[in-house]
């Protein structure tokens, strides 16, 4: 367990909402991600930070926007949810060791109609 | 273009028998690469890993083979159980700060 908690874990919204999604770690460590789970398309990275206020894109950025004022939160923000965005999103923290294996949260659910 | 991929969807096998899992990547820049399950409603957990260095690397029943030449890795899982009824992610990475995944392989073995 590597103490990662996402909230909110499911949520239905609607298309032109803004929605904001939280990671929580208790662990203190560096790099976390936001990735984004659709069928036949695996985890995507949409945005990952390497440190307090230091972040930057990935594959699927487009839509998206995040922020990290302190190590333990890691919020990923959807400006203006469209149906495109309705997803699985997991978060997921760079273990301490040199192997770049992550651990992930459970998932937060979003649907977007 | 996908630099990781699993060209198959789905996976069916007897429980006992072995189960062969493949993934294929273009980018040569990749060197260390991973293997993720995941069960319905939870996170992807890590599985099994091995370096570019290597070209095989055991944990009990799973075993990664590594083909550099093919750019070609495989899970092979022996004995199967109906346990590892999962989605299996392979992964690869060539900084240590992103993992690229495939698309997944859902695996099902049968009692």
């Amino acid at each position: 367990d590597a103490g990662i908690t996402q909230s909110p874990r499911h949520k239905v919204t609607e298309t032109g909402t803004p929605v904001t999604l939280r990671c929580h770690q208790t662990e203190n460590h560096r790099y976390m991600y936001w990735y984004r789970q659709d069928p036949g398309h695996g985890l995507r990275l949409i945005h990952y930070s390497y440190g307090v206020k230091d972040t930057d894109k990935g594959e699927v950025s487009d839509g998206y926007s995040v922020s990290r004022s302190k190590t333990e939160d890691f919020l990923l923000t959807l400006e203006s949810a469209t149906s495109s965005q309705t997803s699985v999103y997991f978060c997921a923290l760079r273990g301490a060791g040199g192997t770049g294996e992550l651990f992930f949260g459970e998932g937060s659910r979003l649907t977007v109609l | 273009d996908q630099q990781v991929k699993q060209n198959s969807p789905s996976l069916s096998v007897q429980e006992g028998r072995i189960s062969i899992l493949n993934c294929d990547y273009t980018n040569s820049m990749f060197d260390y690469f991973l293997w993720y399950k995941k069960y319905p409603a939870e996170g992807p957990t890590f599985l099994i890993s091995i370096s570019s260095i290597k070209d095989k690397n055991e944990d009990g029943r799973f075993t990664v083979f590594l083909n550099k030449s093919a750019k070609h890795l495989s899970l092979h899982i022996v004995p199967s159980q109906p346990g590892d009824s999962a989605v299996y992610f392979c992964a690869a990475s060539d900084t240590f700060l992103m993992l690229t995944f495939g698309g997944g392989t859902r695996l099902m073995v049968k009692p």
